[in-house]
């Protein structure tokens, strides 16, 4: 079964850095773009970036550049999400994706992890 | 950067109704386009890649049509099950979604 799944939910405060992660299986994981998508409390959907495991190919939103980092450990099929300081701005769920192969970095997400809740408060 | 607006944001509608939802791109973006269903709690499900191209176990009842700056996703007869919120996406832009609600 082709999945990704995501570390558990997190509470952290203000100024704390946190490294969530995604783990791909069932299928090559260095051969799909995988996304990042913020989902705020009721609100809806933000691409933050996508990330290609086969070489590290990153690229941002223009919205997230700078505040979050995004990398990949093919070795062990896992891509990641990392703030070096967190805001409470930054409370959300967070999902990864995996998208299209690696000359389609506009392709679809068609798996889902199943949302990791960061929640950051003081 | 590309924006993506969808309308309406919210449709009441009842079962077996016929439902439409329409995105619009701020520039064209040939077929490029996706549309996903989010319910309260869960990840978002692929139903349409590449405009209109019909995702995997998806049902039939699930349709999408457009290319350039316009796109629609058509529910030919609304189930109980349809009662969600639609996304679409164009590489780095989600549409605001759209809440489709019992009338």
């Amino acid at each position: 079964e082709v999945q990704l799944v995501q570390s558990g939910a997190e509470v952290k405060k203000p100024g704390e850095s946190l490294k969530i992660s995604c783990k791909g299986s069932g299928y090559s994981f260095t051969s799909y773009w995988i996304g990042w998508v913020r989902q705020m409390p009721g609100k809806g959907l933000e691409w933050m970036g996508i990330i290609y495991p086969g070489d590290s190919d990153t690229r941002y939103s223009p919205s997230f550049q700078g505040q979050v980092t995004i990398s990949a450990d093919k070795s062990i099929s896992t891509a990641y999400l990392q703030w070096s300081s967190l805001k409470a701005s930054d409370t959300a769920m967070y999902y990864c994706a995996r998208g299209g192969g690696y000359n389609y970095p506009q392709g679809a997400f068609d798996i889902w992890g199943q949302g990791t809740m960061v929640t950051v408060s003081s | 950067d590309i924006q993506m607006t969808q309308s309406p944001s919210t449709l009441s509608a009842s079962v077996g109704d016929r439902v439409t939802i329409t995105c619009r791109a701020s520039q064209s973006i040939s077929s490029w386009l996706a549309w996903y269903q989010q319910k309260p709690g869960k990840a978002p499900k692929l139903l349409i890649y590449k405009a209109s191209s019909l995702e995997s176990g998806v049902p039939s009842r699930f349709s999408g049509s457009g290319s350039g700056t316009e796109f629609t996703l058509t529910i030919s007869s609304l189930q109980p099950d349809d009662f969600a919120t639609y996304y679409c996406q164009q590489y780095r832009a989600f549409g605001q979604g759209t809440k489709v609600e019992i009338k």
